[in-house]
């Protein structure tokens, strides 16, 4: 059975601390790998697809890894505004399966 | 604004009825997904359409049907509701298949009393 763990559950970084959250995932045939981030009450917001280990995508202070275990979503010097949950989800066959999310709280 | 859009945004009903929620993709996007966001599951995929066809389905409940129409629009039915069916209800859009970039609309929240 496909199962995504997501650590840690939650993050509290000082502004301008960089920092990693990491998403561990067991899937039979990796299709692709999901980043989203979630703001309370609103839909997610797609952040990376990564298709196989070794690729890295970026965007902005965002930096996405992935092995053929896990996936690091790297913040570099984050701001007030990257306060959310972030969403890892696997995608194996035909089904989506989701982390319980890390809730990443920035102050300034 | 992702382009998606839900309707209603709150949903309160009764336990044993049945509800419709509706979704409107992107404009140019032919697949459609629907999602179920509880504080206890977390966010759990139910199925996607492409271009009105089922194409995957993941854990969605024998009570629980979609269906894709001709203008692309997605209804999502839910009967003989449970309180357990309280949740967040999300739709998203993409241009192409499963693996494409998916926005999500604003969501629908269901209160079944």
């Amino acid at each position: 059975e496909d199962q995504v763990t997501q650590s840690p559950e939650a993050l509290r970084l000082q502004e301008g601390e960089s920092s990693s959250l990491n998403c561990s995932y067991t899937v039979s045939g990796l299709r692709g790998l999901f980043w989203y981030r979630q703001d309370p009450g609103k839909g997610p917001e797609f952040l990376f697809t990564l298709y196989s280990a070794g690729e890295e995508k970026e965007k902005e202070r965002l930096k996405a890894t992935l092995t053929k275990k896990e996936s690091f979503l790297h913040i570099t010097a984050p701001k007030p505004e990257d306060s959310a949950t972030y969403l890892c989800a696997v995608l194996g066959g035909q089904n989506f399966v989701f982390g319980p999310g890390t809730r990443l709280s920035v102050l300034p | 604004d992702s382009g998606v859009t839900q309707t209603p945004k709150h949903l309160i009903t009764a336990t044993g009825q049945r509800v419709t929620l509706r979704c409107s993709p992107r404009s140019g996007d032919l697949s459609v997904y629907w999602y179920q966001q509880s504080l206890d599951q977390g966010l759990q995929f139910l199925i996607q359409y492409y271009n009105g066809e089922e194409r995957a389905k993941g854990n969605i409940l024998e009570r629980f049907s979609a269906q894709q129409f001709p203008d692309l629009h997605s209804e999502l039915n839910l009967s003989s509701l449970e309180l357990g069916d309280s949740a967040l209800y999300f739709c998203a859009s993409s241009v192409g298949g499963l693996v494409g970039e998916q926005y999500f609309g604003p969501g629908t929240r269901l209160t079944v009393t």
